[in-house]
């Protein structure tokens, strides 16, 4: 069945540098990809929709990339800040396209 | 626009009792999905109403249950609760249903269901 991974569950960084968060998914090729941020307490706000047809998309300081040789989707923050602290969630829809998978996250810290 | 609306945000219910969440989606939006979210699990489907028909539905006991009405609000109800029905419960609301290609889900804050 189809399986999605986030590689860490938790990821440390300084102010001022890139963030890279994975996303891996097996035995299927989703036709795109989404990705959510989750503050602590809050519902998932969508951040950037990624197509298979598409290997990168930007949006200010967000990019995400999508490999389908791979099976892997790439989410980085450039010049991150403290308030890009949260959990970051991708989502592809499953097999048949009906509902979204979500993985479990990585939660991100970033210290000034 | 207002966003998507949950009621009540906190819940605390017995085992064996039922319980009814209501979600209120973005004007316009016909499509209204229901998620469960765990430590353990993440975030999981549970359904997907649009247009008052149940348009795909997660694998989940026949204990959890929904309906759409004609404004586009939703309800989510759990018959003879367990205690690992503890859970974050979030309802998303789309102006497409996922069968109409890829959109956004605009999430609610939640409603929090403890199971003692």
């Amino acid at each position: 069945s189809q399986k999605i991974e986030q590689n860490s569950e938790a990821l440390n960084i300084q102010e001022g540098k890139t963030a890279t968060l994975t996303c891996n998914y097996t035995n299927y090729s989703p036709a795109y990809l989404q990705w959510y941020r989750q503050d602590p307490g809050r519902g998932p706000v969508f951040l950037l929709l990624i197509r298979e047809n598409e290997k990168e998309k930007r949006k200010e300081r967000l990019k995400v990339t999508f490999d389908t040789t791979l099976k892997q989707s790439l989410f980085h923050i450039t010049a991150s800040q403290p308030a890009d602290s949260a959990t970051y969630l991708c989502a592809p829809p499953d097999q048949a396209g009906t509902a979204l998978i979500f993985g479990k996250g990585t939660t991100l810290s970033v210290s000034s | 626009k207002a966003g998507v609306t949950q009621t009540p945000r906190y819940l605390i219910k017995t085992r064996g009792q039922q319980v009814t969440l209501s979600c209120s989606p973005i004007s316009g939006h016909r499509s209204v999905s229901w998620y469960q979210q765990t430590p353990g699990q993440g975030l999981q489907f549970l359904f997907e109403y649009f247009s008052e028909t149940q348009r795909n539905k997660g694998n989940f006991p026949g204990r959890f249950s929904g309906r759409q009405f004609s404004n586009s609000r939703s309800e989510m109800n759990v018959s003879t609760l367990e205690l690992g029905d503890s859970a974050l419960y979030l309802c998303a609301s789309s102006p497409l249903p996922r069968t109409g290609g890829p959109s956004e889900q605009y999430f609610g804050p939640g409603t929090r269901l403890t199971v003692t």
